[in-house]
């Protein structure tokens, strides 16, 4: 069964602290891995799409990287309106309408 | 570019009445959108895929006769919640796939709480 798994479930930083969040995933065909910001009672807000092993994005603080069987957030020198939900997903391709299996988040508080 | 609305934000309703919810993109076409639902410090859990000129396809466990789903045209869907119960509360969220880039891009949200 294709599975999203993210870690930390909370992260707590100093503002300036720099950290990773890790997003785990195992799914047949890898056709995408989405990275999302959630703030409380909105919705998603798109940050990064990755497709290959090896393949880097960045925006601003952020910076997302893809291996194999993971993908990391870096967040560089975070300030307190990072905090924020984010989201990891990924496509699964079944029915041909490529659905995203959503991880549980890492909920992130950045305190100055 | 890539907004997504949502309709209502918020709605209150009595148990056994019936909510709409719209999901309209401002400023792109989507012939695939979805519908999430989403509770309290849980991630976002997918309830259909709804499909421009034909029927929504429902994910395991979700009631399509409770769930009505229609995309009548390339810029909005809907989501009607028929006889709701205080259980149907929670936060309904869609998204739109762009038909070029093929990038999702998620509404606002409506949280609906049905007393």
């Amino acid at each position: 069964e294709d599975q999203v798994t993210q870690s930390p479930e909370a992260l707590r930083l100093q503002e300036g602290e720099s950290s990773s969040l890790n997003c785990s995933y195992t799914v047949s065909g890898l056709r995408g891995l989405f990275w999302y910001r959630q703030d409380p009672g909105k919705g998603p807000e798109f940050l990064f799409t990755l497709y290959s092993a090896g393949e880097e994005k960045e925006k601003e603080r952020l910076k997302a990287t893809l291996t194999k069987k993971e993908s990391f957030l870096h967040i560089t020198a975070p300030k307190p309106e990072d905090s924020a939900t984010y989201l990891c997903a990924v496509h699964e391709p079944s029915g041909g309408y490529n659905k995203l299996i959503f991880g549980a988040g890492t909920r992130l508080a950045v305190h100055p | 570019g890539a907004v997504v609305s949502q309709h209502p934000s918020w709605v209150i309703c009595k148990s056994g009445t019936s909510v709409k919810i719209e999901c309209r993109s401002l400023d792109f076409q989507a012939t695939t959108m979805f519908w999430y639902r989403q509770f309290p410090k849980q991630s976002l859990m997918l309830m259909a895929t709804s499909n421009e000129g034909s029927k929504a396809t429902y994910e395991q466990g979700v009631e399509k006769d409770k769930f009505l789903i229609n995309h009548a045209s390339l810029t909005l869907s809907t989501l009607t919640v028929t006889s709701a119960h205080p259980e149907d509360s929670s936060f309904y969220i869609c998204s739109a796939r762009d038909i070029v880039s093929y990038e999702q891009y998620f509404g606002p949200g409506t949280r609906l709480t049905v007393t």
